[in-house]
């Protein structure tokens, strides 16, 4: 696609739900990258795609969060028995490759209110 | 660990005026990223700077990246009502691609 397309772009949520988060990176991006921005903050790394595989999921905050990405495309995050210090906004990003000399391309976003 | 310190947090400034974006890492790295963020918006890419002395230019903002003393710099010359965002630096953690974002910097030029 044209750009970096996230579903929900909203999503509220009650206390212990899951949620999944979608992303769906430029065509041909094999990078792929989810950062969380709380309100007023800067952006937190949580875990990156290079193809389907995860090298880094450092950014991870606890074993509530998980992601997956399929195809070298679509990726997912979910997050399991949400809590309210989850609320935040997720960004995704993808790149042509890990390093590549152009940075990212940003999506627009999920906010994230769990209630 | 790589730590990306943006100064100043807010800055309020007239318009016409000039004033600098300070952005410190604390460990080597050879790639740094400026983006612009609007409220409710996601991040654009202003400039991406490569090596030592690297100066990049856009209309009012001017990038440069001093690799040596790790620091680099977001000039705006004769601020615009335009220009208010929040401005965040990015830094690539050598080795790793992934990027560690500043604080970043809101900006709010008054007219």
């Amino acid at each position: 696609g044209a750009g970096v397309s996230q579903s929900p772009s909203n999503k509220v949520t009650e206390k212990g739900k899951d949620v999944e988060l979608r992303c769906d990176p430029i065509s041909g991006h094999t990078a792929l990258y989810w950062y969380r921005q709380s309100l007023g903050q800067g952006l937190e790394f949580l875990i990156y795609f290079q193809g389907n595989s995860a090298p880094d999921k450092s950014g991870l905050p606890s074993d509530r969060f998980s992601a997956e990405r399929t195809g070298g495309s679509v990726s997912t995050l979910t997050i399991q028995r949400t809590q309210q210090e989850d609320s935040a906004v997720y960004l995704c990003a993808s790149s042509l490759g890990p390093g590549v000399v152009y940075g990212y391309t940003f999506g627009s976003g999920t906010r994230l209110t769990v209630v | 660990e790589l730590k990306v310190e943006q100064n100043p947090l807010f800055l309020s400034m007239q318009e016409g005026k000039n004033y600098t974006i300070y952005c410190n890492y604390s460990t080597t790295s050879d790639r740094l990223y400026w983006y612009r963020q609007d409220p409710g918006k996601s991040l654009e890419s202003l400039f991406v700077l490569l090596s030592n002395g690297a100066v990049k230019q856009e209309g009012r903002l001017m990038a440069s990246l001093d690799t040596k003393a790790r620091l680099s710099t977001l000039h705006i010359t004769a601020a615009v009502h335009d220009l208010s965002a929040t401005y965040f630096c990015a830094v690539e953690a050598s080795g790793t691609y992934k990027y560690i974002f500043g604080t970043g910097t809101r900006l709010k030029v008054l007219a």
